[in-house]
């Protein structure tokens, strides 16, 4: 069964503190990973795809990254507004749909990050 | 602004009520989904459609849940008897596929928040 598991839960930094999110997958045929950010009460807005092993992508201090079995969302020097809940996403192929369907999301990371 | 749009943003019902709720996609775009998130959870698929053709639906999508786009713009999902367990945020996404575009990426819409009494 198609399968995302992010952790930690939740995380509280300080500002400037680096540190790293896990999103583990296990799915057959990806096609994606996806990064995206919630704020709460609001929908979530879309940060990264990724789409093999090895890819990396950077936008600001977020840096995502790729493996076979996970991904890592590298946060630099973080700031008080990158507070939210970063959630993970993977996107399998169904072949009679044409290819690409759902994403599958995991239950996100909680980030706080305290001046 | 061109992003993906919702109607209503907050609804309130009583158990038993019939509820609808609108999502306006980005112009161009050809697929349409919906989601479910609870709180702490991540978004949960629903449905979605191609155009105006329902491809798939989950099952959680009872038989009290349907869905439409007709004419491939717009969507409508409908909530029919609702039940308190129904509260959740209803998200929606749309994306462009095409033969010469190998990406699928879903940009969400702002959600309607539904609590049943």
């Amino acid at each position: 069964e198609d399968q995302v598991t992010q952790s930690p839960e939740a995380l509280r930094l300080q500002e400037g503190e680096s540190s790293s999110l896990n999103c583990s997958y296990t799915v057959s045929g990806l096609r994606g990973l996806f990064w995206y950010r919630q704020d709460p009460g609001k929908g979530p807005e879309f940060l990264f795809t990724l789409y093999s092993a090895g890819e990396e992508k950077e936008k600001e201090r977020l840096k995502a990254t790729l493996t076979k079995k996970e991904s890592f969302l590298h946060i630099t020097a973080p700031k008080p507004e990158d507070s939210a809940t970063y959630l993970c996403a993977v996107q399998a192929s169904f072949m009679f749909s044409g290819g690409y369907n759902k994403l599958i999301f995991g239950a996100g990371t909680r980030l706080a990050v305290h001046p | 602004d061109t992003g993906v749009s919702q109607d209503p943003r907050h609804k309130i019902t009583k158990r038993g009520q019939n509820v609808t709720f609108r999502c306006d996609p980005i112009s161009e775009h050809n697929r349409l989904y919906w989601y479910r998130q609870t709180l702490g959870q991540g978004p949960e698929f629903l449905t979605y459609f191609q155009n105006e053709a329902q491809l798939e639906k989950s099952r959680l999508l009872s038989d009290r849940f349907s869905a439409e786009r007709p004419k491939g713009s717009f969507s409508t999902l409908e909530i029919q008897r609702t039940e308190q367990g129904d509260s959740a945020m209803y998200l929606c996404a749309s994306s462009l596929v095409s033969p010469g575009i190998s990406t699928d990426t879903q940009y969400f819409g702002p959600g309607t928040r539904l609590t049943v009494l």
